[in-house]
């Protein structure tokens, strides 16, 4: 089983539509939790953070549910410029005394908006 | 604000050339550092990460090494490149209890 999993994809969508991107991860000592997004032949950007109680950024909305290791994105209202992949990414610590950080990255879903 | 720069940004080497691709981070101190590959049409693999000067963990068996000679200084290199060196290099950086933020990659191209 891979250590985080993501919706297969490609998702197309119109302008305008809600769309939902779903992600679990297999290691219940993962600590902090994210999304990434990445353009065609581009390094991956951070795009928020995900906490327990959910947070929201204008049309981005993320969520986490530790107990069934399950993560999402919603995208409200899809502009154009929505159009990437969109990286699912969980941390652990790692080294001796625990301070660094390695991200398991998904494999990405791939989001393509419409005109 | 914090920066990252690699380069050069694309790079073609014949197979068994040597390689060195570095990676500098301004405007933070003592961050992590990290090395990634990202293959065509593949997801992020963790090469290396530094804690510190000196101080560099391999995460995957390969001809491939890793040096931090100085705090914001990390360099990746190898003594001979293999067809599988092909791929999408990225530097990455981050204090503890934070993102990883990526710099603008590397392209190689192995002949």
């Amino acid at each position: 089983r891979k250590e985080v999993e993501q919706d297969p994809g490609p998702f197309n969508v119109p302008e305008g539509a809600t769309v939902a991107f779903n992600c679990t991860y297999s290691n219940s000592a993962s600590q902090s939790f994210f999304w990434y997004r990445q353009d065609c032949r581009k390094e991956p950007k951070l795009l928020m953070s995900v906490y327990s109680s959910g947070n929201e950024d204008g049309r981005f909305t993320a969520q986490l549910n530790r107990a069934s290791q399950y993560i999402s994105l919603l995208i409200r209202d899809s502009k154009l410029s929505d159009s990437a992949t969109y990286l699912c990414v969980v941390t652990t610590l790692r080294g001796s005394s625990g301070s660094a950080r390695q991200l398991t990255f998904g494999s990405g879903t791939q989001l393509t908006v419409l005109p | 604000s914090q920066t990252i720069h690699q380069w050069p940004a694309t790079l073609v080497q014949p197979v068994g050339s040597p390689l060195s691709l570095e990676c500098t981070v301004e405007g933070t101190s003592n961050p992590n550092l990290y090395w990634y590959r990202q293959a065509a049409g593949r997801g992020l693999q963790l090469l290396f990460y530094s804690v510190g000067i000196g101080q560099i963990s391999s995460e995957v068996p390969q001809n491939l090494s890793a040096s931090r000679p100085q705090d914001r200084q990390f360099i990746l290199s190898s003594k001979k490149l293999l067809l599988s060196d092909s791929g999408f290099y990225l530097c990455a950086w981050s204090v503890v209890g934070d993102a990883q933020y990526f710099g603008p990659g590397t392209r190689l191209t192995v002949t």
